[in-house]
């Protein structure tokens, strides 16, 4: 299958800061990227939609302020939580897919803790 | 109701039996359907697509009934690293979403 990176793999960070998680498809060009979050023994929840050069699309309830997601060129997607809270503490998973092949190749996701 | 849904398990099963589970879909215009494997802590790995006729995969089979809306997967001669959560993803090509279910927790037992 594809490979898909995801940096960094773990967080801890403090009530308010914001963090920056990027999300590479190395070996393929995603026209759409997918962040998902898990929360413990939960299922993935989508969060948004991205697409190369276009706006995300947010799920219902997702603030897009909050987390704010960038799809600057077809490898490269990064989802920004702003002033984050102890409540955002999760995993985050991200994938990539080309519209061609309709499966998504995960990422190794990025666990985030905020204290 | 869930969009798709799965019987959470766990399923406890010792080495080399047979273990099906199913997972039901209430959009009638989902288009793909998919098992992924997640271990603990870990991201989500494709384990195989599901096509209208079934179809096998070494020791997994996967099947769709399109008219009930359920698919099924098939794990023959479990093996100790079969143990995972198996997850049901339904897709609808149109919005192109995919949807998970909760999952289902197999634990094969030595």
């Amino acid at each position: 299958g594809a490979v898909v990176s995801q940096h960094p793999s773990r967080v801890i960070c403090k009530s308010g800061t914001s963090v920056k998680i990027e999300c590479r498809s190395l070996d393929f060009q995603a026209t759409t990227m997918f962040w998902y979050r898990q929360f413990p023994k939960q299922s993935l929840m989508l969060m948004a939609t991205s697409n190369e050069g276009s706006k995300a699309t947010y799920e219902q309830g997702v603030e897009k302020d909050k987390f704010l997601i960038n799809h600057a060129s077809l490898t490269l997607s990064t989802l920004t939580v702003t002033s984050a809270h102890p409540e955002d503490s999760s995993f985050y998973i991200c994938s990539a897919s080309n519209r061609d092949r309709y499966e998504q190749y995960f990422g190794p996701g990025t666990r985030l803790t905020v204290t | 109701r869930k969009e798709v849904e799965q019987d959470p398990g766990p399923f406890n099963v010792p080495e080399g039996a047979t273990v099906a589970f199913n997972c039901t879909y209430s959009n009638s215009a989902s288009q793909s359907f998919f098992w992924y494997r997640q271990d603990c802590r870990k991201e989500p790995k494709l384990l195989m697509s599901v096509y209208s006729s079934g179809n096998e995969d070494g020791r997994f089979t996967a099947q769709l009934n399109r008219a009930s809306q359920y698919i099924s997967l098939l794990i023959r001669d479990s093996k100790l690293s079969d143990s995972a959560t198996y997850l049901c993803v339904v897709n609808n090509r149109a919005a192109y979403k995919y949807i998970f279910g909760t999952g289902t927790r197999l634990k094969v037992l030595a």
